[in-house]
């Protein structure tokens, strides 16, 4: 089967970095995405890693190693607004379909 | 603006009734998605479509049916409404890399 890995709650304070890891098993790997969830919102994309290694996008940060099926993302100066769910899905191969993790809660304190 | 639309947000319906979710986008996506999400936890996906006259099921056995007539709607009936479908439905359109999503509906089955 098809299964993702990530921690089901993280803590951090406003203004700090914070690591959200998501580990993979599955019978394809064409990609990793993550997408930021408010509650009572719908996901938002916020990237994707086709290739091994660290893509960049303003505060935000996300990492893939295809050998270690492992990928984190990474947000630094937390903000209050921050506070979310954040949800990794793996592609796999081309039938362009989402397999999902359960989601992290990201919690932050003032 | 080019954007996913649900309606109705929220809906409340009595066991047996037939009920159809909307879903229309303006982005010209081909490839478009149902996900069911119950609060905290990760998206199912329920059917999905390749394209016009395309629909496939997905993972999460459902009871619902879906059409793709034109490239832009993409509803959800429910035939029977039950309490086990209380749940938020989400409509999604794009590829392995990138999904955007609708705002959602919230259906509630008493």
């Amino acid at each position: 089967g098809q299964s993702l890995e990530q921690p089901s709650e993280v803590t951090a304070v406003e203004g700090a970095i914070v690591q959200i890891n998501c580990t993979y098993q599955t019978s394809g790997f064409y990609g990793l995405s993550w997408y930021q969830q408010h509650d009572g919102g719908a996901p938002t994309f916020l990237s994707y890693n086709g290739l091994d290694g660290l893509e960049e996008t303003g505060r935000f940060s996300s990492f893939l190693s295809r050998s270690d099926s492992y990928g984190y993302l990474l947000l630094q100066e937390l903000q209050m607004k921050d506070s979310a769910s954040y949800f990794c899905a793996v592609s796999m191969d081309s039938n362009y379909q989402l397999i999902w993790g359960a989601g992290t809660k990201l919690i932050i304190k003032p | 603006e080019a954007d996913i639309y649900q309606t109705p947000r929220y809906l409340v319906i009595g066991t047996g009734k037939k009920i159809t979710l909307e879903c229309s986008q303006t982005m010209g996506h081909d490839k478009m998605y149902w996900y069911q999400q119950d609060p905290g936890m990760e998206l199912h996906l329920i059917h999905y479509s390749y394209g016009v006259n395309s629909t496939e099921k997905g993972d999460l056995s459902s009871e619902s049916t879906v059409s793709r007539i034109r490239t832009e709607h993409f509803p959800l009936t429910l035939e029977s409404a039950r309490p086990s479908h209380t749940s938020q439905y989400l409509c999604a359109g794009g590829g392995y890399n990138e999904q955007f999503f609708g705002p959602g509906t919230r259906l509630t089955v008493l």
